[in-house]
């Protein structure tokens, strides 16, 4: 079954500090996949996204992931978080048609 | 340019009555995608639009949700005889083509709420 595990509901980290949301999906064939952040009463942005060639992809707003193929993971990395990067962080799957296949998110808090 | 435009973006509305939510996708996008975000689901797929092809509606939760688009460009998605349960925020997609690693640049959402 193809699906998207973001395994921590809630997260709080202290600006300045590094982040680590983790990601785990289920595939069967090789996967897409996509970094998205939604802040409150918005959209979702894109930040990243992976489909082949280097298993480290850099985005937008200094966010960096890593492929795993080993470890079915792609985890979401920034070493150095910033007020502004509270929000809610959803990994996703592109399927068959585009279709994305979204994780439950992740909602960031940034402490002061 | 304009990114995509979602309205209304609030609907409040009473059990029973017809509710149409629409979507103004990029210009030159032949992909929209509709997605619904509630707190008990998430994020999940609803129906894609792919140029003149029949669209996929294999997320659609029942005969009560149906979507069209004209022109191939703006969407409206229906919900006939609306339930507390539908209450959730729509969002609306698009992208270039319909393809895994194509981006989908995403709307701002309509926030319904049936009473």
């Amino acid at each position: 079954a193809q699906s998207v595990t973001q395994p921590d509901i809630h997260i709080t980290v202290s600006e300045g500090a590094s982040l680590e949301l983790r990601c785990n999906y289920s595939y069967g064939a090789t996967p897409y996949l996509f970094w998205y952040v939604q802040s409150p009463g918005q959209g979702l942005q894109l930040l990243l996204k992976y489909f082949s060639g280097d298993t480290l992809v850099q985005g937008i707003k200094g966010f960096e992931a890593e492929f795993k193929r080993s470890q079915s993971s792609f985890n979401l990395r920034k070493p150095s978080v910033h007020w502004s990067d509270a929000a809610e962080y959803f990994c996703a799957v592109g399927t068959q048609g585009g279709k994305l296949i979204f994780g439950q998110g992740t909602e960031l808090s940034v402490k002061p | 340019g304009a990114g995509v435009s979602q309205s209304p973006s609030n609907k409040v509305t009473e059990k029973g009555k017809d509710v149409e939510l629409r979507c103004d996708p990029i210009s030159g996008h032949t992909a929209l995608y509709w997605y619904r975000q509630s707190l008990g689901q998430g994020l999940e797929f609803l129906i894609y639009f792919q140029g003149n092809s029949a669209p996929d509606k294999s997320g659609l939760p029942s005969d009560r949700f149906s979507a069209e688009r004209t022109g191939g460009s703006v969407s409206t998605l229906t919900i006939q005889r609306t339930q507390q349960e539908d209450s959730a925020v729509y969002l609306c997609a698009s992208s270039s083509k319909v393809a895994r690693s194509d981006t989908q640049y995403f709307g701002p959402g309509t926030r319904l709420t049936v009473l």
